[in-house]
């Protein structure tokens, strides 16, 4: 199985900062990567698919880039509703997907 | 567009349960469909996903005890749970899948873009 890992785990930011999640595959995934958001007890939401494509409908403060087996997401400017986990996850091996372990943005 | 799931609840270990998710909107017999669950705390897992061609596709952690099918008919996706374990106890999602695979392998993908609302499973005697 493609394993992926997130880091951080966590990361405390303030409203206006800038943050980056780094997401690394066990293997060459070329750019099937998806980002989501899930917020407590609801579902996770899509946020850039094929490592660098915004879903539409999603704020352009959140940009996505990479390939092979080092990708980021990052959030140019932290809005108050952004504070949830991030879900890294890879369809190179579809349809044996893998998710990334997540990454909970705090507010400081 | 809009999945919705249910069909969860308490079962005891080695029980079954059958959970359903009903597609409005689109077609979930033309797209790829995915069982995902979430145990409690932690993170993702992929679980299970039929094709468009009606193809089932199962974790290691699953297989041969859990069984995906689909009513065109009713729209409905489902996901058979039997022999179920301590283990198995998470909120269990549905979602549509956007992958574009060719006999090269994935040639495009559009992420999981609709979500059910997900149904809690807890095994517990």
């Amino acid at each position: 199985d493609i394993q992926m890992t997130q880091s951080p785990s966590s990361v405390s930011a303030s409203v206006g900062d800038r943050v980056t999640i780094t997401c690394r595959a066990s293997e060459d995934i070329s750019t099937w990567l998806a980002w989501y958001q899930q917020k407590p007890g609801k579902a996770p939401k899509l946020l850039i698919y094929a490592a660098s494509h915004l879903q539409t409908g999603v704020p352009s403060r959140f940009s996505g880039s990479g390939s092979g087996t080092d990708f980021t997401l990052t959030i140019s400017s932290l809005q108050p509703e952004d504070f949830a986990t991030y879900f890294c996850q890879q369809a190179n091996s579809f349809p044996s997907i893998t998710f990334g372990q997540g990454t909970r943005l705090e507010i400081k | 567009v809009l999945l919705v799931v249910c069909g969860g609840g308490l079962a005891q270990p080695g029980g079954s349960l059958r959970l359903s998710c009903a597609a409005s909107g689109f077609s979930a017999s033309g797209h790829y469909m995915s069982w995902v669950r979430q145990a409690p705390g932690k993170g993702l897992e992929w679980v299970s996903l039929i094709y468009a061609g009606g193809s089932p596709y199962y974790a290691d952690s699953v297989k041969g005890r859990f069984s995906i099918s689909r009513d065109n008919l009713m729209n409905t996706v489902y996901l058979q749970l039997n022999g179920l374990r301590a283990e198995d106890t998470a909120v269990y999602y549905c979602a549509r899948d956007l992958p574009t695979i060719t006999i090269f392998g994935v040639e495009d993908y559009h992420g999981m873009d609709v979500w059910g609302q997900g149904t809690t499973v807890t095994v517990s005697s």
